[in-house]
């Protein structure tokens, strides 16, 4: 069945370091979704990647859509105490109107 | 706008018991969700509804029953829990399944 992969499981950083996220889908995506989830929090929707290749920014995040419509990426420059949290992606599921996550990645912010 | 809510917030049952999740959105969504979040584990999906009238089996649908009473409400009903169960649920509703979702706040459900 398609799968939705992401790594690293787990990323501590010292305030100030960058941190990367990645993501693989086992199938192509028409989209990827990228959520937040702040400790005993809900996931929130951060942004929707459509396009081979798309880049978008919001402020210091920056997501990529690969070339293959496969993989994608996120992006944090100079993290802060506040980006604290578990960054999920998501895609839609083959063979129904749904949409499927991948495990996270769990940041931790270090000041 | 109150978004997706769900009630209750937090439950403690008994194995064997039974409970009704009841999750509404006032955004005029057509899609709404029914996830599972263990530690570790991410978001499951249990059930989902594509629109009013329709419900399929997602990831993890074993022990569970939903039902899309109307457009803005979508229930998740566990017959007889079991400590398999405890977990966080989540709602969540988009406009359809290509676009992003807004989720509720969360049940936090144990079963004992």
């Amino acid at each position: 069945g398609q799968q939705v992969m992401q790594i690293p499981q787990y990323q501590h950083v010292q305030e100030g370091e960058d941190f990367t996220t990645y993501c693989n889908s086992s199938t192509t995506l028409s989209n990827i979704q990228w959520y937040k989830q702040r400790p005993g929090g809900h996931p929130v929707f951060l942004i929707q990647l459509v396009k081979s290749g798309e880049v978008k920014k919001q402020k210091r995040l920056t997501f990529q859509f690969g070339e293959a419509k496969k993989n994608s990426s996120l992006h944090i420059t100079a993290t802060q105490t506040t980006d604290v949290g578990t960054y999920f992606c998501a895609g839609p599921g083959t063979g129904g109107f749904k949409t499927i996550f991948g495990a996270g990645t769990r940041l931790f912010v270090k000041a | 706008n109150a978004g997706v809510t769900q009630t209750p917030k937090f439950q403690v049952l008994k194995t064997g018991q039974s409970m009704t999740l009841q999750c509404a959105q006032d955004m005029n969504h057509n899609s709404m969700y029914w996830y599972r979040q263990d530690p570790g584990m991410g978001l499951r999906l249990i059930y989902y509804s594509a629109s009013e009238g329709t419900t399929d089996k997602g990831e993890v649908p074993n022990g569970y029953n939903v039902s899309r009473l109307n457009k803005r409400e979508f229930s998740l009903r566990l017959e007889s829990a079991a400590p398999s169960q405890t977990s966080v649920y989540f709602c969540a509703s988009s406009e359809d399944f290509r676009v992003g979702a807004f989720f509720g706040q969360g049940t936090r459900l144990t079963v004992v």
